[in-house]
């Protein structure tokens, strides 16, 4: 069967410290990786991405590691700021039609 | 413009009531879904349209009837939905199928 989880369902941290989100994922042909934050009551928003021949990706913030070897994503915040507080996805495209959006960590910035 | 958007934001109706959702994009994006979520939840994939034609169908109840008029917008008709039907409908589109998706802000339903 396929998997994505995430090892914690829920995160928090001080406002100005590093957050780590983090991602299993377990059928080795993935190949396109999304992370999306989802603030209460608002759709889903695109953070950051990487590909498969990729192993990192940098935006505004945040960086997104893939390891391909024990199929795990994760994605730091750095800085963390209250208005980073929200539910972030990891999801994840297999080839072909499939599609799959994780469980879910909810991140709460403490001031 | 970067938007996808959703209309209505709410809608109440009862499980005899016919309704439609609807999702406007003008990106040019050519792949466009439905997503339903719960509470508490991710996002399950309903259907996805590519180029216009349905392309996947999550073995989604007959009760749920989409339809894409054109490139831009997407539909979803509801007839006859159950209590359990209640829950945030999201659209995506994407420049195609296997890009990035960019979401709405939903339609928050509640079948009474």
């Amino acid at each position: 069967g396929e998997s994505v989880g995430l090892h914690l369902p829920t995160l928090s941290v001080q406002e100005g410290d590093n957050s780590i989100i983090n991602c299993a994922y377990s059928n080795s042909a993935s190949d396109y990786f999304i992370w999306y934050k989802q603030e209460s009551g608002k759709g889903p928003q695109f953070i950051i991405d990487i590909r498969s021949n990729m192993d990192k990706r940098q935006g505004q913030r945040v960086t997104v590691l893939l390891n391909k070897t024990v199929k795990h994503l994760s994605l730091q915040i750095a800085a963390t700021q209250p208005g980073d507080s929200a539910v972030y996805f990891c999801a994840f495209f297999r080839g072909g039609n499939q599609f799959y959006f994780g469980t879910g960590t909810s991140l709460t910035v403490i001031p | 413009d970067t938007e996808v958007t959703q209309t209505p934001k709410h809608l109440v109706m009862g499980m005899t009531n016919k309704k439609s959702l609807k999702c406007e994009q003008h990106m040019g994006h050519r792949a466009m879904y439905w997503y339903k979520q719960k509470a508490k939840k991710p996002p399950e994939l309903m259907f996805v349209y590519s180029y216009e034609k349905l392309s996947i169908n999550e073995s989604v109840p007959s009760r749920f009837s989409p339809e894409c008029p054109n490139s831009s917008l997407l539909n979803l008709h509801l007839h006859a939905l159950q209590p359990e039907d209640s829950a945030l409908y999201l659209c995506a589109s994407s420049q195609k199928f296997e890009e990035t998706q960019y979401f709405g802000p939903g339609t928050r339903l509640l079948v009474l």
